[in-house]
């Protein structure tokens, strides 16, 4: 299975800071990767596919980057509805696997 | 508008078979452009794919739970349905049914409120 890594596990931020957060793959997924944002009590929602293209509807101060076996999705002037876990997921070889997740926090 | 509802029991005892249903409503399940997909969510394992199924009867699982998983469909009633036996407590989770790209496979668009499901005697 393609292992995915997230860091930092813990981000501490405040309104309006721009923050970054990597995900490595274990291989090569060429732009096989999602980003998903997830408040607690609901379920996860897709904020960027193929690595680099944001969802229709996400704020466009959501913005992924990457290739190969580096990613990262950075958060530019974070707001208040923004403080939740973030999960990115390889979708290039099955089982489709996620890394571990990274709580944006106050 | 999508919905997809999971339903099932909360409580499942060690050893025996968890069964969960998944209800899609505002949109056909016979599509296609999409599979319907199980997702659980644990502490100690975080996000896992358990496996997928298409309405034309295409189904893959997750080596890791090939063995004790099995997915199906029924499309006269929208219904999309998870079957995973001999469970232990590693099997607690938040259950997610899940739609998800069929081209390509593996990403998720529309995902259901989850169901906790506990194994304890």
């Amino acid at each position: 299975d393609i292992q995915m890594t997230q860091s930092p596990s813990t981000l501490p931020a405040s309104v309006g800071d721009s923050v970054t957060i990597t995900c490595r793959a274990s291989e090569n997924i060429n732009t096989w990767l999602a980003w998903y944002q997830q408040i607690p009590g609901k379920a996860p929602k897709v904020l960027v596919s193929r690595a680099s293209t944001v969802e229709g509807g996400v704020p466009s101060r959501f913005s992924g980057s990457g290739s190969g076996t580096e990613f990262t999705l950075t958060i530019r002037s974070v707001q208040p509805d923004d403080f939740a876990t973030y999960y990115c997921q390889q979708y290039r070889i099955p089982p489709w696997t996620f890394g571990q997740g990274t709580k944006v926090e106050i | 508008q999508l919905h997809l509802q999971e339903s099932g029991p909360g409580l499942v005892k060690p050893s025996e078979t968890l069964s969960l249903t998944c209800v899609v409503s505002g949109g056909s399940i016979s599509t296609n452009d999409f599979y319907w997909d199980w997702i659980r969510q644990s502490p100690g394992r975080g996000l896992e794919w358990i496996g997928s199924i298409h309405f034309r009867g295409s189904a893959y699982y997750n080596p890791s739970l090939q063995s004790r998983v099995t997915v199906a469909i029924d499309t006269s009633k929208n219904q999309v349905f998870l079957r995973l036996s001999s469970v232990t407590a590693a099997d607690t989770a938040v259950y997610y049914c899940v739609r998800g790209a069929a081209n390509p496979r593996g990403l998720y668009d529309h995902w259901g409120q989850g169901t906790l499901v506990t194994v304890s005697s």
